[in-house]
């Protein structure tokens, strides 16, 4: 158990509805990353927040918004879903940053489907 | 885009041989990391090495980085069929922004055979 806690665990969901990816990060994590996990785009990063604000921005739609908030657990929310976004879902925290050599532990995905 | 490249794609031996697993990258890092994923699970951190250093052990992992070539390999003796995994690289460059995150590789699916 990595620490990282992500709900919900799968869910199904018809193309242009919503939904919101919820991430709680590991006791004393500064930083969240959202990464996504597809068979023809392997593990792409998405976003990074640290201590609630947004540090660094990957290949993330227009569609699709994160935040993190105060208590530090961060949600990710996509929109106007396509049968593309199928995809598992990542969430990680670390201490500080990758760039400094810190660990980053990951959840255990949140598996969405898009029909 | 992916940074890092792994070879092979996939990888099957008899349980008690060694497994290694190539990356190659394409711009210089400020270190490389190794992660497992069991199928459909989440993704585990196994070693990091920084780029002033050319090997790390851990357990029965090795890692080294030639920073020359720009390619790392990880080394798994004695293998277990619980080391069936997929296994993935990941860089952190040196540049700014997004780059400074950890970019994955495209992962080797490493089988052990009991």
């Amino acid at each position: 158990d990595s620490g990282v806690t992500q709900t919900p665990k799968h869910l199904i969901t018809a193309t242009g509805q919503r939904v919101t990816l919820r991430c709680s990060p590991r006791s004393g994590d500064l930083s969240v990353y959202w990464y996504q996990q597809s068979l023809d785009q392997g593990l792409q990063f998405l976003i990074q927040y640290y201590n609630g604000e947004e540090r660094a921005k990957g290949n993330i739609l227009e569609r699709f918004s994160a935040q993190q908030f105060p208590d530090l657990h961060s949600e990710l929310n996509l929109s106007s879903l396509e049968l593309g976004d199928s995809a598992l879902y990542f969430c990680a925290s670390s201490v500080g940053t990758v760039i400094s050599g810190n660990t980053i532990y990951f959840g255990e995905g949140s598996w969405l489907t898009v029909v | 885009s992916q940074q890092g490249e792994e070879d092979p794609q996939a990888l099957s031996i008899q349980e008690g041989e060694n497994a290694t697993m190539n990356c190659s990258y394409k711009t210089s890092i400020n270190n490389l990391q190794w992660y497992r994923q069991n199928s459909g699970r989440g993704l585990v951190h196994l070693i990091l090495i920084r780029s002033n250093e050319r090997e790390k052990h851990s357990g029965r992992l090795r890692v080294t980085l030639d920073t020359s070539k720009k390619s790392s390999s990880l080394l798994i003796t004695a293998s277990r069929a619980a080391d069936t995994a997929s296994y993935f690289c990941a860089t952190v460059q040196i540049s700014s922004g997004s780059a400074r995150q950890l970019t994955f590789g495209s992962g080797t699916q490493l089988t052990v055979l009991p």
